[in-house]
């Protein structure tokens, strides 16, 4: 039983482009929402993160859109660069912090140049 | 500084041998933890600690034992190695309520 289920699961984008991937959960006990980004070789590195409380977070061209009422939460990259190039993960937990983590299964982001 | 530090970071294994993955981390965090990393399954917890001495399941446990002796170290053992237990394993640590996790690079284990 997947908690977080993640799509697409791979992307291409051309540079210049917004990137968009989208994660569904189905426990409202989850209080904590954080994106992953991991390149190939690497551990996941924590990119950005939200609380319920709010249906939007920015930084740079990183952005979280929260629909409590729908239980879903995307990852919007703006202007998409080569350099993100990775896979990136969406995450739940409960607690408000990054206690016992359950990931969405990952999308594969390719920007071409 | 650091992180965290997983060995070994590549690791072919028999089945029905066992092996310890191991992590440490210097940043005196309370909270570790092990995940496996499968094709379009995500991470999944496999044990975590709290601190030392105290240890508990996650998602994923069978197969895997560990133990945390001290802050810094925190192992996994395989005892018997299957073929399903093929995949990637990160450890993470933690402070207590913090919201970022920090993983190690991780070891890539196939057993044949």
């Amino acid at each position: 039983q997947q908690q977080v289920k993640q799509s697409p699961q791979s992307l291409i984008v051309q540079k210049g482009g917004i990137s968009i991937i989208n994660c569904a959960y189905e426990n409202t006990a989850f209080d904590y929402f954080p994106w992953y980004q991991q390149f190939p070789g690497k551990g996941p590195a924590l990119l950005i993160a939200i609380r319920p409380d709010v249906s939007e977070k920015k930084e740079g061209r990183f952005t979280i859109s929260f629909n409590k009422s729908a239980k879903q939460f995307s990852l919007h990259i703006m202007d998409s660069q080569p350099g993100d190039s990775a896979t990136y993960f969406c995450a739940a937990s409960i607690g408000g912090s990054a206690r016992q983590l359950t990931f969405g299964s990952g999308t594969q982001l390719t920007v071409l140049p | 500084n650091a992180g965290v530090t997983q060995t070994p970071k590549f690791q072919v294994l028999k089945t029905g041998q066992s092996m310890t993955l191991q992590c440490a981390q210097d940043m005196n965090h309370e909270y570790m933890s092990w995940y496996r990393q499968d094709p379009g399954m995500g991470l999944r917890l496999i044990h975590y600690s709290v601190g030392a001495g105290i240890t508990d399941q996650g998602e994923v446990p069978n197969g895997y034992n560990v133990s945390r002796s001290t802050t810094e170290d925190f192992p996994l053992r395989l005892l018997s190695a299957a073929p399903s237990q093929t995949s990637v394993y990160f450890c993470a640590s933690r402070w207590t309520g913090a919201t970022e996790a920090f993983f190690g690079q991780g070891t890539r284990l196939t057993v044949v």
